[in-house]
């Protein structure tokens, strides 16, 4: 069955150094998302993405963060200088609208720890 | 803009009995969907059943099923024979066509034996 993928799974970095998060979504899917869940609370929506370009996003999405669709597999979300309250779990979704999927079904990565000291 | 309640912060049920998990949300839209995940100690967000708002039949997924009642907003889970491996935290979450998903806080749901 096919599934979103994510890499790393835990990253640690320091306060102020740049972090690239990587997702391969599902091969037919068009639309991308990035979430957030700090430990403890909800999970809040970043970005969304599709063809190619950025098609909503949260108040939570500042300058500091950019998301970019290098090739025709890869879906990634940079953090140019993270804050210590940076550290979440970062989730990548996709979906794949009006599909045979049943589409409007978000599915899930495993997400990546971002651990910010 | 729309929100989600999930009013049970946590629940615990019996292994092999019936637990109903309760949502809420409030929205202007008329088309939209509404799902539940499951997030087990792993942190993974699982899809766990799926409705569509124009359906007026209730989605059921196996042993959960899903109380959809469009106009007083609400759209509980009921997982039926309860096994240890439901254990997990659940959120309730809504999505406009096309849109982002919004999630409820989430209820943590313990089964035990």
């Amino acid at each position: 069955e096919p599934e979103v993928t994510q890499t790393p799974s835990h990253q640690v970095t320091q306060m102020g150094q740049e972090v690239i998060l990587r997702c391969v979504p599902i091969s037919n899917h068009l639309y991308f998302y990035w979430y957030r869940q700090i430990l403890g609370q909800k999970v809040e929506f970043l970005v969304s993405f599709y063809n190619n370009e950025i098609s909503e996003k949260s108040e939570i999405f500042d300058d500091q963060f950019s998301v970019e669709r290098p090739d025709g597999s890869n879906f990634t979300l940079k953090i140019r200088s993270t804050k210590l309250e940076d550290s979440a779990m970062y989730f990548c979704a996709s979906s794949d609208i009006g599909g045979p999927s049943g589409g409007e079904t978000q599915y899930f990565g495993p997400g990546t720890r971002l651990l910010v000291l | 803009a729309q929100t989600v309640t999930q009013s049970q912060p946590e629940m615990s049920v019996q292994e092999a009995e019936t637990v109903t998990l309760s949502c809420t949300y409030d929205t202007s839209e008329n088309n939209y969907y509404l799902f539940w995940y499951k997030q087990p100690p792993s942190r993974q967000m699982i899809l766990v059943i799926r409705q569509e708002a124009y359906k007026q039949q209730n989605a059921t997924e196996n042993r959960f099923s899903v109380n959809f009642q469009k106009a007083a907003k609400s759209f509980s889970l009921k997982i039926s024979d309860s096994q240890l491996g439901d254990t997990a935290m659940y959120f309730c979450a809504f999505m406009k066509y096309g849109n982002k998903l919004v999630f409820g806080a989430g209820t943590i749901l313990r089964v035990k034996s």
